[in-house]
């Protein structure tokens, strides 16, 4: 079963408009969670690294204020796109690590994406 | 600047065949690498990992190899079942100073045909 659930799946809005997406762990505590972003064709691109209780980093080239990451609990990171243009239209997807896993060197548990379209 | 490439953006094998999909990656700090499977409105499910300490791993009917030294990684699938048709990404990370960074491909979408 999912270990990691993203909401919403799908959104379609107008331009302006601030949206807020949420990526949760299921069965364990993540401290660290991942937000990418995939554009048709390409690759999944990290965009930041979500860190529980402290500030998010964020990859060269990604606006801090545009993607607002906040990483309010060990089971919930949120990824809010402000004053969204169609620009920002793409598919985002997080992550999360299992610090407690099987593996030595954890491979990251994936949400099932969220489908962003803006008008 | 695309650290891990998958060139083959499309593979179509025929059912009981072998499938083998192809990664090149650039950065040489990489030292862990995986395979991630995605059917289409899911998100990738781990497949199959391969530490840079070895150059083979094998799980059931998946098995990665590594080549360091030309920087190559595959994924071979045999026999190549029709529910194995997904796209597969591969991924790399180091582990130091960004351990918890992927670096992912393109993705190939593998077509098993029965």
């Amino acid at each position: 079963g999912a270990v990691v659930s993203q909401h919403p799946s799908r959104v379609i809005c107008k331009s302006g408009t601030s949206v807020k997406i949420e990526c949760r762990s299921l069965d364990f505590q993540a401290t660290t969670m991942f937000w990418y972003r995939q554009f048709p064709k390409q690759s999944l691109m990290l965009m930041a690294t979500s860190n529980e209780g402290s500030k998010a980093t964020y990859e060269q080239g990604v606006e801090k204020d545009k993607f607002l990451i906040n990483h309010a609990s060990l089971t919930l990171s949120t990824l809010t796109v402000t004053s969204a243009h169609p620009e920002d239209s793409s598919f985002y997807i997080c992550s999360a690590r299992d610090p407690m896993g099987p593996y030595s060197n954890q491979p990251q548990h994936f949400g099932d994406g969220t489908r962003l379209s803006i008008l | 600047d695309q650290q891990v490439k998958q060139n083959s953006p499309s593979l179509s094998v025929q059912e009981g065949r072998i499938s083998i999909l192809n990664c090149d990656y650039t950065n040489s700090m990489f030292d862990y690498f995986l395979w991630y499977k995605k059917y289409p409105a899911e998100g990738p499910t781990f497949l199959i990992s391969i530490s840079s300490i070895k150059d083979k791993n094998e799980d059931g009917r998946f098995t990665v190899f590594l080549n360091k030294s030309a920087k190559h990684l595959s994924l071979h699938i045999v026999p190549s079942q029709p529910g194995d048709s997904a796209v597969y990404f591969c991924a790399a990370s180091g582990t130091r100073g960004d351990f918890n960074k992927f670096y992912f491909g393109s993705g190939t979408k593998l077509n098993v045909k029965p």
